[in-house]
């Protein structure tokens, strides 16, 4: 019940495509869902994250759709870019914020085609 | 801007020995953490830490590790008696608060263990 399941494990997306990654949870007691962006040799660094309480946060390129009743949700990154390539990380934790007990899904290596 | 940071960035230690992992938070945070990550593996929760005790701990911080804010500054991981399977890529973070709204954890940049 504690488990976040994320997929695809990998992603190759042409530059300018839209890179979709999605993430399904069990826990309803869960109600912060932040995404960590993982560069190689570096540490998770938080993206966006979302609460329960709206369906949609979008942050430049970057765009979290929730579905509370489905108990998943997503991550869109619009107008894809080299950069962006690196791995993703879902997550969730219990009181509002990533300042607690952060659960991780399995990770995302996303490649962005030139 | 104000980083967690870790040393060292790579140890390689024989199996049976003991290894201590060291994390400088960020100076005004008051929660600590370690996380695991296994090579190509999620990031899985260790341990949590204030006010110089465990908050919460997860099935794998056994009895086998340890968690300890000698000073003001450093807060260390000790693993007692390596084994090959603690292998990985240890994350230390820290956050102003726990559980509060809009706070944030932030990540160190890792330690990589080789257990050999």
């Amino acid at each position: 019940q504690q488990q976040v399941k994320q997929s695809p494990q990998s992603l190759i997306v042409q530059k300018g495509g839209i890179s979709i990654i999605n993430c399904a949870y069990e826990n309803t007691a869960f109600d912060y869902f932040p995404w960590y962006q993982q560069f190689p040799g570096k540490g998770p660094a938080l993206l966006i994250a979302i609460r329960p309480d709206v369906s949609e946060k979008k942050e430049g390129r970057f765009t979290i759709s929730f579905n509370k009743s489905a108990k998943q949700f997503s991550l869109h990154i619009m107008d894809s870019q080299p950069g962006d390539s690196a791995t993703y990380f879902c997550a969730a934790s219990r009181g509002y914020s990533s300042a607690s007990k952060i659960i991780f899904g399995s990770g995302t290596r996303l490649s962005i085609r030139p | 801007e104000p980083e967690v940071t870790q040393t060292p960035s790579h140890q390689v230690t024989q199996m049976g020995q003991e290894v201590i992992l060291r994390c400088v938070p960020i100076s005004n945070h008051l929660y600590f953490y370690w996380y695991r990550q296994i090579l190509g593996q999620k990031v899985e929760f260790l341990v949590s830490f204030y006010n110089n005790e465990i908050s919460e701990k997860s099935e794998i911080f056994d009895d086998q590790f340890s968690v300890e804010r000698p000073d003001g500054s450093n807060f260390t991981l000790k693993i007692r008696s390596t084994k090959l399977e603690d292998s990985a890529m240890y994350f230390c973070a820290s956050s102003e608060a726990d559980g509060k709204p809009n706070t944030e954890a932030f990540f160190g940049q890792g330690t990589r263990l080789t257990v050999v």
